[in-house]
């Protein structure tokens, strides 16, 4: 059964960092692009940011590019989303999902973790 | 950037009725897009890709149909389970993918 478990989300200053951890199991990691997308609560669905199974190539939303770092390690089967510079706007459920595709780049989320939920306010 | 409008915003029916939710892109995006359905609570799960292909374990209920830039998502006889937010999602312009702003689908 694939588990995505995300972790992290806490209550921060703007112009704070955070880093955000996602621990995968059941498949495969080395296999799959994974994502983040965030949610404002209550609110609609927002692509965030994309690694590649090998960790060679990142992609970001403009929202959150130049603050944002999305990085894995393949040997712990974990996720780490790096934040930075954040701003209220960046309030958010966060969830680390699975591409649908092994070995490509489908952008479409076939697995989801429950979410973790990050904060900034003064 | 391609723009995404779902219909209705909220749907009121029954159980045993048929629902069709729409999803309309400002400018084509072939077949490449997706509906998900999100529950209070819980995130995301995905029903459809490529605009009319069943996920794993979704139910043949639900089905997808449309290309280029109007697309559609059928319930064919709702269940207690099926009442829940529903949002569409393309991939034609990656990696600037973008969802809709989600129908609401609840008991009448």
């Amino acid at each position: 059964e694939v588990q995505l478990v995300e972790s992290g989300g806490v209550v921060v200053q703007p112009g704070g960092s955070l880093r955000l951890s996602c621990a995968a199991s059941g498949f495969t990691f080395d296999d799959y692009t994974m994502h983040w997308v965030r949610q404002v609560p209550g609110k609609g669905l927002e692509w965030v940011s994309l690694i590649t199974w090998d960790g060679r190539n990142t992609k970001y939303a403009d929202s959150v590019k130049g603050r944002f770092t999305l990085s894995r390690d393949n040997s712990k089967n974990s996720l780490y989303l790096q934040m930075n510079s954040l701003r209220i706007e960046d309030t958010a459920f966060y969830y680390c999902a699975k591409d649908l595709a092994r070995l490509e780049v489908a952008t479409y989320f076939d697995h989801w973790g429950q979410g973790t939920l990050v904060t900034v306010s003064s | 950037e391609i723009v995404l409008t779902q219909s209705p915003a909220t749907l009121s029916l029954s159980p045993g009725e048929r629902a069709t939710l729409s999803c309309r892109a400002s400018q084509s995006v072939g077949s490449y897009l997706a509906w998900y359905q999100q529950k209070p609570g819980q995130a995301p799960r995905l029903l459809i890709y490529d605009a009319s292909y069943r996920a794993t374990g979704i139910p043949a209920r639900f089905s997808g149909s449309g290309s280029g830039t109007d697309f559609t998502l059928t319930i064919s006889s709702l269940e207690p389970e099926d009442f829940a937010v529903y949002y569409c999602q393309q991939r034609s312009n990656w990696p600037r993918d973008t969802f809709g702003q989600g129908t609401k689908l609840e008991i009448k």
